[in-house]
């Protein structure tokens, strides 16, 4: 079956950086992206961009350009974000999500989530 | 980027049908998705493509709609759904959430 599981959560200080990881099992991890989500405390959920598992290219939402980097142990069949600068704002739960199509990109399988805290 | 207008939150009486809408800024076509948000949990995958129902979930759960209005549909209620509901559109990038749909029960 479909899997993927990320990282603990992570508690970290404004200034530092973090890396969380979603692994992937019970498919060919190349053949689908990897989207990230994130989700504020009490908030929506907001989409970050994706990591294409097969050639390894990101792609950001705007808001997450700068500080934030998709990437790839294929070998692992795991994906990895990381966020350097971390700043009040970034506390949240981030989830990866699998990518599937039929005529249209949805998000069929999702972690259970990293909650990341950011506090002085 | 493409606007998806939720109503923050519905109450329903168990057994009866719950019926959330979203709106698009702009014509998403069939590109409309909605998931379930249980507290504390990840999203879950209920409908894909606007209408196709997604492996697993019961037939209780429906979705309908193209272009810029979509509605998503649970008949009969049950106690378990109490969640948080979301559409996402995939038609442009970036894809986008509507805020959600938190039914309660009555």
């Amino acid at each position: 079956q479909i899997q993927l599981v990320q990282s603990g959560p992570e508690l970290k200080k404004p200034g530092e950086s973090v890396k969380i990881s979603c692994k992937a099992s019970g498919y060919t991890f190349t053949d689908y992206a990897m989207h990230w989500v994130k989700q504020a405390p009490g908030k929506g959920l907001k989409w970050m961009g994706w990591i294409n598992t097969y050639t390894g290219k990101p792609t950001y939402a705007d808001d997450f350009k700068g500080r934030f980097v998709f990437s790839l142990e294929a070998s692992a069949s795991t994906a990895n974000l990381q966020i350097s600068n971390l700043k009040n704002e970034d506390t949240a739960t981030y989830f990866c999500a699998k990518e599937e199509e039929d005529n249209s990109y949805y998000f069929d399988y999702w972690g259970q989530g990293v909650m990341v805290t950011v506090s002085s | 980027d493409i606007v998806l207008t939720q109503s923050p939150a519905l109450a329903v009486s168990l057994g009866q049908r719950a019926t959330i809408s979203c709106r698009a800024s702009e014509s998403v076509r069939s590109s409309m998705h909605w998931y379930q948000q249980k507290s504390g949990q990840q999203p879950k995958l209920l409908i894909y493509g606007a209408s196709n129902l997604a492996s697993g979930v019961p037939a209780r759960f429906s979705g309908s709609g193209s272009g810029t209005d979509f509605t998503f549909t649970i008949d009969p209620v049950e106690a378990d759904d109490i969640a948080t509901y979301y559409c996402q559109q995939s038609r442009n990038d970036p894809f986008t959430f509507g805020s959600g749909t938190k039914l309660e029960i009555k």
